[in-house]
């Protein structure tokens, strides 16, 4: 069954604290992204990789990090530097122009 | 920077009618323009991809637009049934395989 897995579902985090949303794929695709979407807005790019090690800026990555060591993975770690983290974030993987998203994780400050 | 602006926040039929959602963006025209479905507390799922170079897209009941001049796509579901009732996304291609996304109209289909 191929997709897109995001992990956990729901998350908490205290301030001050860094986080880190799991996103793992068994699609073979090579580009991956992160999406942060706020009620009523649209999805926003926060980073995206086009290969294994290299990974790009996206329209809101101040706060946030990634890495792409393996091709399957791409971990999104929300710092305390990101000043109003409380989202749902979306992964996807593109296979040519169609992006297969993953279930989200809802990231909640408490 | 690219602006994508969706019809409206909220779309209200009854179930049979055809829904139509605008979505229009300002400046450059993308290669292609997508549209999703995002039912609540879960991803965006693909449904059309239309190129610039293509005025009209079909996929069963779905129908999407193109119109480069006037840079609007309209999104038509047929014989609209409540399990359509979601949340319809418009996305434009920026580059290196990167979207750009509406806000998204809900649609919701009355029996």
């Amino acid at each position: 069954d191929g997709g897109i897995t995001q992990s956990p579902k729901y998350l908490f985090r205290k301030e001050g604290q860094n986080v880190t949303l799991s996103c793992e794929q068994n699609l073979n695709h090579d580009a991956m992204y992160w999406y942060r979407q706020d009620p009523g807005q649209g999805l926003r790019l926060i980073y995206y990789s086009q290969i294994v090690n290299d990974f790009q800026k996206g329209d809101i990555a101040e706060g946030y990090s990634v890495s792409r060591e393996k091709k399957e993975s791409f971990p999104l770690t929300v710092t305390s530097a990101q000043k109003n983290p409380t989202a749902f974030y979306l992964c996807a993987a593109n296979r040519g122009t169609e992006a297969f998203f993953g279930q989200g994780t809802r990231l909640t400050v408490v | 920077s690219q602006k994508i602006e969706q019809n409206s926040e909220a779309l209200n039929i009854q179930e049979g009618k055809t829904a139509t959602l605008t979505c229009n963006y300002t400046n450059y025209s993308p290669a292609y323009l997508q549209w999703y479905r995002q039912d609540p507390g879960r991803g965006p799922v693909f449904l059309l991809l239309i190129r610039e170079n293509e005025k009209e897209k079909r996929k069963e009941r779905l129908k999407v637009t193109f119109d480069t001049t006037l840079k609007q796509s309209l999104f038509h579901i047929t014989a609209s049934q409540p399990a359509d009732s979601a949340t319809y996304l418009c996305a434009l291609e920026m580059g290196y395989s990167t979207l750009t996304f509406g806000k998204g109209t809900m649609l919701l289909v009355s029996p």
